[in-house]
């Protein structure tokens, strides 16, 4: 079974522009959440989507957002982008049953670099 | 805001010595607790996700109880070895709700 895969790897950006990073989920998976991990900082969540739907969204600003494919792809946008952006993004599928014990499936993150 | 605490930081170990490091979680609403592993350039990788208060878990030299009541959790290595170097991260999970992760233990095993 493939494993979480995200595009790109790694991007370089300068102030005020936007990105467009994206996921695919394990197959069979409908939850996908997103997380910022900053130097110093543990996982931060960002927010999850479930069947094309946000069902949970972090303490973010709204330059952050996202969506969810019918095929359970998803995609995260930062627009205008501030140089504390700079980060790694980590995706993560599981299967996102409400009452289920919630085991996340990593992908290898995206290295976002802001100039 | 949910406040997930780990202890210590960070710890450095020496090969073949044991260690253990902690978890607190809200003890209130409670539905599951996870650890992960995340060595450097890898992604975090599930060792364990307990429901039961009073469970013990156990992978090879790893093993991790869980205290819902008092909303603690111990992760233990045995024997520690250098491919144990890494970020541990436990992540609590309340009822119909997501995951919400500690700061992590970063773990160094020396030779």
């Amino acid at each position: 079974k493939a494993g979480v895969t995200q595009t790109p790897r790694y991007l370089i950006k300068t102030r005020g522009q936007q990105v467009t990073l994206s996921c695919s989920p394990i197959s069979g998976h409908r939850s996908v959440s997103w997380y910022q991990q900053t130097p110093g900082q543990g996982l931060q969540f960002l927010f999850e989507y479930f069947s094309e739907t946000q069902r949970n969204k972090g303490n973010f600003p709204g330059r952050f957002s996202g969506r969810q494919f019918s095929n359970s792809r998803s995609e995260m946008n930062v627009s205008t982008l501030e140089l504390g952006d700079s980060a790694l993004y980590l995706c993560a599928s599981s299967l996102g049953e409400r009452e289920g014990r919630g085991e996340q499936f990593f992908g290898p993150g995206t290295r976002l670099t802001v100039l | 805001i949910l406040n997930v605490e780990q202890s210590p930081q960070s710890l450095h170990v020496q090969e073949g010595d044991s260690t253990n490091f902690t978890c607190s979680f809200p003890s209130s609403n409670f539905y599951a607790l996870h650890w992960y592993r995340w060595e450097t350039a890898k992604s975090p990788e599930a060792l364990f996700v307990m429901t039961l208060n009073g469970d013990e878990k156990k992978k090879g030299r790893i093993s991790a109880t869980l205290n819902t009541k008092e909303g603690y959790s111990y992760l233990y290595i045995k024997g520690s070895q250098p491919e144990d170097s890494a970020t541990y991260l436990c992540a609590f999970k309340a009822a119909g709700n997501k995951l919400t992760f500690g700061g992590g233990t970063r773990v160094l095993v020396k030779p």
